[in-house]
């Protein structure tokens, strides 16, 4: 079975900083891009990083540019997400999400349980 | 502010048909597929459509989707009460080098 799941997360004061993991399991890891989104609470679904097969390749949503840095280690079938200067408008329940093509298609699939990130002081 | 346009909720009794519908660009919609999530709160979301009208296995034919021009829309015939969950569109953005996501459509089955 295809599976991700996210680890990681927890209460963290504004300015701390938090390494995610996620690790796959059912499927080649090294073979597929991945990705990172977040879903803050009451609000929707939004993408925050993905990186391509071997990680020379990252992309970042403009809201966490600076703050946050994606890499994978594809020994281990894990995918991490380092956020740096965490804000309160960075709660969020994280998820990552495979990064699967077909032709000109590209969609996520599937996507972990999540974990969730609550900064607070 | 979400780069894609979604209205914010929508309903329908069961057995009816519904239509979410989903505004961009010309550098998302206009330029690449379109994906649609549903996501019901507490797990993880679940592609519905990939591809503009794509269906994975197991994904009911209930479930379609379409696109045109810098718009895309996912259909729901025969409305079910376990169809009500928070329904997202997708798609990359090559002006912002960056997935595009709606705002989310919440769907209420009445």
């Amino acid at each position: 079975e295809v599976q991700l799941v996210e680890s990681g997360g927890g209460l963290v004061q504004p300015g701390g900083s938090l390494r995610l993991s996620c690790v796959a399991s059912g499927f080649t890891f090294g073979n597929y891009a991945m990705n990172w989104a977040r879903q803050a609470p009451g609000k929707r679904l939004e993408w925050v990083s993905g990186i391509n097969t071997n990680g020379g390749e990252t992309y970042y949503a403009d809201s966490v540019k600076g703050r946050v840095t994606v890499s994978r280690d594809n020994s281990k079938d894990t995918l991490y997400l380092q956020v740096n200067s965490l804000r309160v408008e960075d709660t969020a329940v994280y998820y990552c999400a495979r990064w699967l093509r077909s032709g000109s298609s590209d969609w996520f699939d599937p996507w972990g349980q999540g974990t969730l990130v609550t900064v607070s002081s | 502010q979400s780069v894609l346009t979604q209205p914010p909720s929508a309903s329908g009794t069961p057995g009816q048909r519904v239509t979410i519908s989903c505004s961009g660009s010309s550098s998302n919609i206009g330029d690449r597929t379109v994906t649609w999530y549903q996501h019901l709160p507490g797990t993880a979301p679940k592609v519905l459509i990939y591809g503009d009208n794509h269906r994975p296995s197991g994904v009911p034919d209930r479930f379609s989707g379409s696109r045109s021009g810098t718009s895309a829309s996912l259909a729901i015939g025969g409305l079910q009460s376990e169809d009500e969950a928070d329904y997202y569109c997708s798609a990359w953005d090559v002006r912002l080098n960056a997935w595009a996501f709606g705002g989310g459509t919440r769907l209420t089955v009445l």
